[in-house]
C-alpha cells in the first residue's frame, strides 16, 4: 500500500510569489489534515477535509492560504502571495477514520523557503 | 490557550532506559499520542492512550494519567536509531490536534 504522497519536496519561491503544494492521501482515506512546522517549533494543526469538505480550517493562518480537495482525493495547498514568516515544512497526514483515536499517516512534507 | 509542554531535549546511552514527559492544558481532551520523526523525515505514530494507566508496544510504552493532565514516553533498550525528536499530541473531540514543541533524544554509543 503506497504512503501519503507530497509534492514537491522542496520549494524556493521569492516573497510575493505563489506556491501550490500537493498532497495524495493513502487511497481509501476520506481524512485528510494539513500540518506546518515552523523552524524547528511544533507542528501546526491548519486544516481538516473529510473527503472533499472542509470539516475543520481553524488553523489556517489567513486568507492567502488556500486549500481544496476536489472530488476527496489529493488535496492541494496554495500560497498567495508568500511572505518570509510562510517559510517551513508543511505536513499532509491521512486517516481513514478520524485520527482523534487512530493512527494518522504522515507524508514526507514539502519544505518551503520563502526568500 | 491550548498548550502542551515536553523537554526540548534529552540524551541517553545506547541500552538505557529514557522518559519523555509531557503535560498538556487543552480545552477538551479525548486522547493523548506520541509521534516520532527522524531528521527530514515524516512523524510516524508511536502510540495511543485515552484512558489512564500504561500502555505498551515492543520497546515503547506510553502512560496516561488525565487528572493530572500528563503522560509520558518510555523508551526501553535505547538504540543508536531511537535518536529522533518525539512529539506528544492532544486530540480533543470534535476539533483537531495539538502537537507539542517536541523532544529531540540524542542517544550516545
Amino acid at each position: 500500500e503506497a504512503g501519503v504522497t507530497q509534492f514537491p519536496s522542496h520549494s524556493v519561491i521569492e516573497k510575493g510569489q505563489t506556491v501550490t503544494l500537493r498532497c495524495d492521501p493513502i487511497s481509501g482515506h476520506d481524512n485528510l489534515y494539513w500540518y506546518r512546522r515552523v523552524m524547528g517549533k511544533e507542528i501546526k494543526f491548519l486544516l481538516h477535509f473529510v473527503k472533499e469538505s472542509k470539516q475543520d480550517e481553524s488553523g489556517m493562518p489567513n486568507n492567502r492560504f488556500l486549500a481544496e480537495r476536489t472530488g476527496g482525493t489529493y488535496s492541494t495547498l496554495k500560497v498567495q502571495p508568500a511572505e518570509l514568516e510562510d517559510s517551513g515544512v508543511y505536513f499532509c497526514a491521512s486517516s481513514q477514520e478520524w485520527a482523534g483515536n487512530n493512527e494518522q499517516f504522515f507524508g514526507p512534507g514539502t519544505r518551503l523557503t520563502v526568500l | 490557550g491550548q498548550s502542551l509542554e515536553q523537554p526540548s531535549e534529552v540524551t541517553a546511552v545506547e541500552g538505557a532506559i529514557v522518559q519523555i514527559n509531557c503535560t498538556y492544558q487543552t480545552s477538551g481532551f479525548y486522547g493523548l499520542s506520541w509521534y516520532q520523526q527522524h531528521d527530514g523525515g515524516a512523524p510516524t505514530f508511536l502510540s495511543y492512550n485515552a484512558l489512564d494507566g500504561l500502555e505498551e508496544t515492543g520497546r515503547f510504552s506510553s502512560f496516561l494519567s488525565r487528572s493530572d493532565s500528563y503522560g509520558y514516553l518510555l523508551l526501553q533498550e535505547l538504540q543508536m536509531k531511537d535518536s529522533a525528536s518525539y512529539f506528544c499530541a492532544v486530540s480533543r473531540y470534535g476539533q483537531n490536534f495539538v502537537f507539542g514543541p517536541g523532544t529531540r533524544l540524542s542517544v550516545l554509543p
